[in-house]
């Protein structure tokens, strides 16, 4: 399994909003609507912020959506607050029980 | 709450073995699969592989040919994850999490330092 494929970095300025795309195959991102997004803070573990493609778990707040088109998912971070600056991972599914993960985005709020 | 936590820090030699455990709690343990991702130093999430807490069935990922098992023991609702002939790029932290059916996880533990080092 190749790795998804996730832009190095992204950036944008408080209070407005970044999209970061995730790029797979018709074989994960393109196959199946179990993409997942992960924020992940300087030594922390990852955190779910979407699930099945634009579902929010209870506790995240509004302004991050998914959405997929194709073999292409993508986190949009609306709003951007300053604590926003993580890295961030998207992962999908991929078939018989197997999980392929993006190269990860840096993303700065400058 | 839903709660995963995992052992403490390994440092190990060339060659040798290491065992993370990870502890589950607040949910129906035997109801979701455990994954096992690692990230290296500076590098992205890799997933190691899977193991249905039901059945035992696993699914490792390929990058591990014949050198990782996944068990768990649904008496003390612990998974486990050995990797076996440890190099110096297997420095990295492990990570179990909760997978449904084996997709994507939802909550993870805290993460394991494993050091390899001569």
């Amino acid at each position: 399994q190749s790795a998804l494929t996730q832009p190095l970095s992204a950036s944008g300025s408080p209070g407005q909003s970044v999209t970061i795309s995730c790029t797979g195959t018709s074989s994960d991102v393109g196959g199946y609507n179990y993409v997942s997004w992960y924020q992940q803070h300087p030594g922390k573990a990852p955190k779910l912020m979407i699930y099945e493609v634009s579902r929010r778990p209870t506790g995240v707040p509004d302004r991050f959506s998914g959405s997929k088109s194709g073999n292409t998912a993508s986190l949009t971070v609306s709003r951007l607050h300053s604590e926003d600056e993580a890295d961030y991972y998207c992962s999908s599914y991929a078939g018989s029980n197997n999980l392929v993960f993006g190269g990860g985005t840096k993303l700065t709020v400058l | 709450q839903v709660q995963l936590v995992q052992s403490g820090v390994e440092v190990k030699k060339p060659g040798a073995s290491v065992t993370v455990s990870c502890k589950a709690s607040g949910y129906s343990f035997t109801s979701y699969g455990i994954s096992w991702m690692r990230q290296a130093p500076g590098e992205g999430l890799e997933w190691m592989g899977w193991i249905s807490t039901y059945n035992g069935n696993t699914n490792y990922a390929q990058n591990f040919p014949g050198r990782v098992t996944m068990t768990r023991d649904t008496s003390t609702t612990t998974a486990y994850m050995e990797l076996r002939s440890l190099r110096s790029d297997d420095t990295a932290v492990y990570y179990c999490a909760r997978a449904p059916g084996g997709l994507p996880p939802d909550y993870w533990g805290q993460g394991t330092l494993v050091t390899v080092s001569s």
